[in-house]
């Protein structure tokens, strides 16, 4: 079973800082790498798409991908209260499939 | 503007009663999903069609069918609902550019609510 592993949090932050989130997965063939944001009840919305290994700024928020260690990460700079929300992970290899992790709760603190 | 639609947004039905969730996507992408979203499970994948009359099972696949007839839809039926299959549920479409596949474009959801 290819698994996309978050953890779930919440992780808090006070406002301003930076907000550094996780991402590990199992499947060596991954090409493609996702960071979505989903506010309650809301429907995910794409921040940051990766697919070579390094780092990739837009804005406040950098994604970091390190393919021999299976692992994506999605930092958020000067955290806003608006930030607060799960975010989602998501991977994807040769074919159509994407996995998703199941999320990790942001909670900024002003 | 770029979208994804899902119709209804909202649907309170019963146990039985046969019932379709539209998806329509203005991209011309030739891949879309269905998702569904429980607390605690994430988003897991009910069906994917990568093409027009290509559909394939997700992870969850009983007591749902799709069909991908035009390029543009890709409805979700459930033939006899029920109070399980209550939740939020989503549709997504996307494309690939050479070997890498694009970011999904999602939907605004549907909320349905088996009694």
């Amino acid at each position: 079973q290819k698994e996309v592993e978050q953890n779930s949090g919440p992780l808090s932050v006070p406002e301003g800082a930076i907000a550094s989130l996780n991402c590990t997965y199992s499947d060596r063939g991954s090409q493609s790498f996702f960071w979505y944001r989903q506010y309650s009840g809301k429907s995910p919305e794409l921040i940051m798409f990766i697919y070579s290994n390094g780092d990739k700024e837009d804005g406040r928020f950098t994604a970091q991908l390190n393919k021999a260690s299976q692992y994506v990460s999605l930092l958020i700079r000067d955290s806003q209260p608006s930030d607060s929300a799960t975010y989602l992970c998501a991977v994807s290899g040769g074919t159509y499939k994407y996995i998703f992790g199941t999320g990790t709760r942001l909670k900024v603190l002003a | 503007e770029a979208q994804v639609t899902q119709n209804p947004r909202y649907l309170i039905t019963v146990t039985g009663k046969k019932l379709t969730v539209t998806c329509s996507q203005n991209m011309n992408h030739e891949y879309m999903s269905w998702y569904r979203q429980d607390p605690g499970l994430g988003l897991r994948q009910i069906y994917y069609s990568m093409n027009v009359e290509v559909t394939d099972k997700g992870d969850v696949p009983e007591g749902y069918k799709v069909s991908r007839k035009e390029k543009r839809n890709f409805p979700l039926i459930l033939e006899s609902p029920s109070p399980n299959q209550t939740s939020l549920y989503f549709c997504a479409s996307s494309t690939r550019t050479g070997s890498s596949n694009q970011p999904q474009h999602f939907g605004d959801g549907t909320r349905l609510s088996i009694l």
